[in-house]
């Protein structure tokens, strides 16, 4: 079974729109870690965000805001007003059993149009 | 600049050839891995290091081989046993193999086998 599911394979918006990447994870740990990370045309992963299991709450980061739900097991990432340079494949990732071996969702890929 | 170097970016072989693919950090990090990424998928964990000398199968490693002599340096080897070679390779570094720690990746080689 998937840990992580990031069910969006793809979404189009135009410019301003603001859009939702959904991420679903599975663990029995209770304490493990998520990531967001966004891979430009260019290849190269680059890390967004890190959130523990004992921290609920909810960061923003400019136009970027992640809603972390124990209860649904959801790790949501939202682009406010996304821009064309937001378009990327963006990676959820989930970290457990103390050791760094990381579980990656399949990716959404993002498109914005001007 | 700190950070994670893959050379080259585009990397062409013949079927039957063993092709080894660099990776180098500077950022003193401690652990080192390799993913491998397909066309539309997550990456998936081939192997990784959490300490010179020492190395560790992840969850594709049959056809591929690592050495980890020095902290800075993780080439990975691709050999003709691999099936399925033509990918996009990407390695990462933490600053230890933890789960809290984020993974910093290098801009990845493309590699096309025919």
């Amino acid at each position: 079974a998937q840990k992580v599911t990031q069910a969006q394979t793809e979404i189009s918006v135009v410019e301003k729109e603001d859009v939702t990447l959904d991420c679903v994870y599975e663990t029995r740990d209770t304490t493990y870690y998520l990531f967001w990370y966004k891979q430009p045309p260019s290849g190269e992963l680059v890390f967004l965000i890190r959130r523990n299991s004992f921290d609920e709450q909810n960061e923003i980061s400019g136009r970027y805001s992640w809603n972390f739900q124990k209860s649904t097991s959801s790790f949501n990432f939202t682009i406010t007003a996304s821009q064309v340079v937001d378009s990327a494949v963006y990676f959820c990732a989930l970290s457990e059993n103390n050791f760094n071996k990381f579980y990656f969702g399949s990716g959404t890929k993002l498109n914005v149009k001007p | 600049d700190g950070g994670i170097t893959q050379s080259p970016k585009y990397l062409f072989r013949k079927e039957g050839q063993n092709v080894t693919l660099s990776c180098e950090q500077n950022l003193n990090h401690d652990a080192m891995y390799w993913y491998r990424q397909d066309p539309g998928q997550g990456l998936r964990l081939i192997y990784y290091s959490q300490i010179v000398n020492d190395f560790q199968k992840g969850d594709i490693a049959e056809g591929y081989s690592v050495s980890r002599e020095k902290k800075e340096s993780f080439p990975l080897t691709v050999t003709s046993a691999q099936k399925n070679p033509t990918a996009f390779y990407l390695c990462a570094s933490s600053i230890g193999s933890g789960s809290s720690y984020e993974q910093y990746f290098g801009p990845g080689t493309r590699l096309t086998v025919t």
